[in-house]
């Protein structure tokens, strides 16, 4: 079975600092994983994700996550925080083989806060 | 990328009453659709599984009766909360994959408020 564990509930940054959100995943077979946000009472848009291609991932808003097989980890980073990227943040481990993504599992999520 | 649409964005029910969320991808065809429930500062969890023209598939602890989900056409499903309680008071979102089936589009989800 899939799951994800993100480690943080809360992380708070100043604005031009790095973020780092971390994230384990646990998996029988090469997973596909994925970093969601979401702004307060909105949907949830895709930041980035990984389908076994390079394990570092480049996302929008410039946000990346390395996959390490070797830690089960896919931490999201972004080398200077803004405020526009307070929100919730989701990793995400696809229950289907491969790219697939007939079930979504979400971790727990990570809630970032800018402070100015 | 792809557009999901959720409809209405917020409601406010009385008890007892039903409530329809619908679900359409405006620019592509949507193969399957999901439909997820978020609690005040929570993950989201998934509810049930559809795809076109066939039954939904309902998560563990789901009550198929009250949660109807019907995915009639390739762009469009819709939840149904029947006989609707206080307690199902929540942010509802549903995601939508295309034939690819290599990424989930969500909607901009539904905030559901039974008084």
């Amino acid at each position: 079975a899939q799951s994800v564990t993100q480690l943080d509930s809360h992380v708070s940054v100043s604005e031009g600092t790095p973020v780092l959100l971390r994230c384990n995943y646990s998996s029988s077979y090469s997973p596909s994983l994925f970093w969601y946000v979401q702004h307060p009472n909105k949907g949830l848009q895709l930041l980035l994700k990984y389908t076994s291609a390079a394990t570092l991932v480049k996302g929008i808003n410039g946000f990346e996550a390395e996959f390490k097989k070797s830690e089960t980890s896919f931490h999201l980073t972004k080398p200077s925080a803004h405020m526009s990227d307070a929100a919730e943040y989701f990793c995400v481990v696809s229950g289907g083989y491969g790219g697939a993504t007939n079930k979504l599992i979400f971790g727990t999520g990570t809630l970032l806060a800018v402070q100015p | 990328g792809a557009v999901v649409s959720q409809h209405p964005s917020r409601v406010i029910c009385k008890s007892g009453t039903s409530v329809k969320i619908e679900c359409r991808s405006l620019d592509f065809q949507a193969t399957t659709m999901f439909w997820y429930r978020q609690f005040p500062k929570k993950s989201l969890m998934l509810m049930a599984t559809s795809n076109e023209g066939s039954k939904a598939t309902y998560e563990q602890g789901v009550e198929k009766d009250k949660f109807l989900i019907n995915h009639a056409s390739l762009t469009l499903s819709t939840l149904t909360v029947t006989s609707a309680h206080p307690e199902d008071s929540s942010f509802y979102i549903c995601s939508a994959t295309d034939r690819k089936n290599t990424e989930a589009f969500f909607g901009q989800g539904t905030r559901l408020t039974v008084v």
